[in-house]
């Protein structure tokens, strides 16, 4: 059964930085990529990153550039998402999203976004 | 950056009506758009890809339309399981980008 996994609810202080943990089973882990979406109390969902596995490249949105880093550990079949110098407009839950491989460029999503974790709540308050 | 307007907000309906949702891209975006559900508690479901291809198992009275600016989410004789909320995604450049969302509510 495909499933992704997310590690569970952090509470921050301005300032400070999380790491947000997103573990797949049930499939090839390294074929498919994978997105990181938050959406924040009544707001609407926001695509925040991607990662091919496959290559290591990522791509950034660029309300989050110089904040957001994605990484994987493919023998641990787990993603992270690091978010830095957090504020309260930071607060937000946080999903990890599979996304099928793009045979034709490997540098841009596919983008059937097929598969969501269940959130990973992230509080940031002082 | 492409912008979703995705409306009604809200939709109220009774078992057995047809329900439609729309998403209107600030630009043209081919038919790269996605439709998902997402019920409290749970992770969101993929419908429809590409604008009107219905996701493997995903029932046939969901169904999908459009292309360039203008998509539809369509929900034949709506049933009380559907009560959820919709959101749409375009996928045809970076960043992607979500709708607002719609939360349907079933009498």
């Amino acid at each position: 059964q495909v499933q992704l996994v997310q590690s569970g609810a952090e509470m921050e202080k301005p300032g400070a930085s999380v790491r947000l943990s997103c573990k797949a089973s049930g499939y090839t882990f390294s074929t498919y990529t994978l997105h990181w979406v938050r959406q924040a109390p009544g707001q609407s969902l926001e695509w925040m990153g991607w990662i091919n596995f496959g290559t290591g490249f990522t791509k950034y949105s660029p309300k989050f550039r110089g904040r957001v880093t994605i990484t994987s550990d493919t023998s641990a079949t787990t993603s992270f998402m690091e978010l830095n110098n957090l504020n309260s407009a930071d607060t937000a839950v946080y999903y990890c999203v599979r996304d099928e491989p793009n045979e034709v460029d490997a540098d841009y999503p596919w983008g059937a976004l097929d598969v969501w974790g269940p959130g990973t709540m992230v509080t940031v308050s002082s | 950056e492409t912008t979703l307007i995705q409306s009604p907000a809200f939709v109220s309906a009774t078992p057995g009506d047809t329900v439609t949702i729309s998403c209107t891209a600030s630009q043209d975006i081919d038919d790269d758009l996605n439709w998902y559900q997402r019920k409290p508690g749970e992770p969101a479901i993929f419908l429809i890809q590409e604008s009107s291809t219905l996701v493997r198992g995903i029932p046939p009275r969901f169904s999908g339309s459009g292309y360039g600016t203008h998509f539809t989410l369509t929900i034949n004789n709506i049933e009380s399981d559907d009560a959820a909320y919709y959101f749409c995604l375009q996928h045809d450049n970076f960043p992607l980008t979500f709708g607002g969302g719609t939360k349907i509510e079933i009498k």
